[in-house]
């Protein structure tokens, strides 16, 4: 069975830090896997998603991520956070249905 | 261009009592999903459907009834409301399935409180 692991619930990070959000999957030799980000109240927004070619994927707002097969990651980074970045972060992955992770909860110190 | 609309915003219900969430979408898209999130949880897909007419279950069916007949609608039924099903609700649309460029689109979700 698919499933999706995001090892931290909550991490917080000082303004201008960078930033490394964590994501295993557990399906498929060759897994559709997305990132997406929830502002309070919100729904959810696609940050970035990667289908196969350059394991190293940009997304919108600075994000970028990197597939890792050997290590089933999809870790998501951001080089500068900005205190605009708080909110919840979730990796999916999808087969035959889209599949999330729990979620890092990102809060961002002044 | 409204995207995906939910009513009501926040609910709260009897145990026992029945409700219906609402969901339209003005984009077209074939693909409608109905997930709940529970804190810690992630996103859980409830029911989706491919097409007015057609419907699947997701991960977490039980309790739960859907119906499109039209494209634009995907309404959420909860019959026999429980504690359990206390939880934010989410419908999300796409043209096709999300590996093709036809990423989900999300509603703001309604919060439902059963006591």
């Amino acid at each position: 069975a698919q499933s999706v692991t995001q090892p931290d619930i909550h991490i917080t990070v000082s303004e201008g830090a960078s930033l490394e959000l964590r994501c295993n999957y557990s399906y498929g030799a060759t897994p559709y896997l997305f990132w997406y980000v929830q502002s309070p109240g919100q729904g959810l927004q696609l940050l970035l998603k990667y289908f196969s070619g350059d394991t190293l994927v940009q997304g919108i707002k600075g994000f970028e991520a990197e597939f890792k097969r050997s290590q089933s990651s999809f870790n998501l980074r951001k080089p500068s956070v900005h205190w605009s970045d708080a909110a919840e972060y979730f990796c999916a992955e999808y087969r035959n249905m889209l599949t999330f992770g729990g979620g890092t909860r990102l809060m961002v110190k002044p | 261009n409204a995207g995906v609309t939910q009513t009501p915003k926040f609910r709260i219900l009897k145990i026992g009592q029945s409700m219906t969430l609402q969901c339209t979408q003005d984009m077209n898209h074939n693909y409608m999903y109905w997930y709940r999130q529970d804190p810690g949880m992630g996103l859980k897909l409830i029911y989706y459907s491919v097409g007015a007419g057609i419907t699947d279950k997701g991960e977490v069916p039980n309790g739960y009834n859907v119906s499109r007949s039209t494209t634009e609608d995907f309404p959420l039924r909860l019959e026999l409301a429980a504690p359990s099903q206390t939880s934010v609700y989410f419908c999300a649309s796409s043209f096709g399935q999300p590996t093709r460029n036809s990423p989900l689109h999300f509603g703001n979700g309604t919060r439902l409180t059963v006591t």
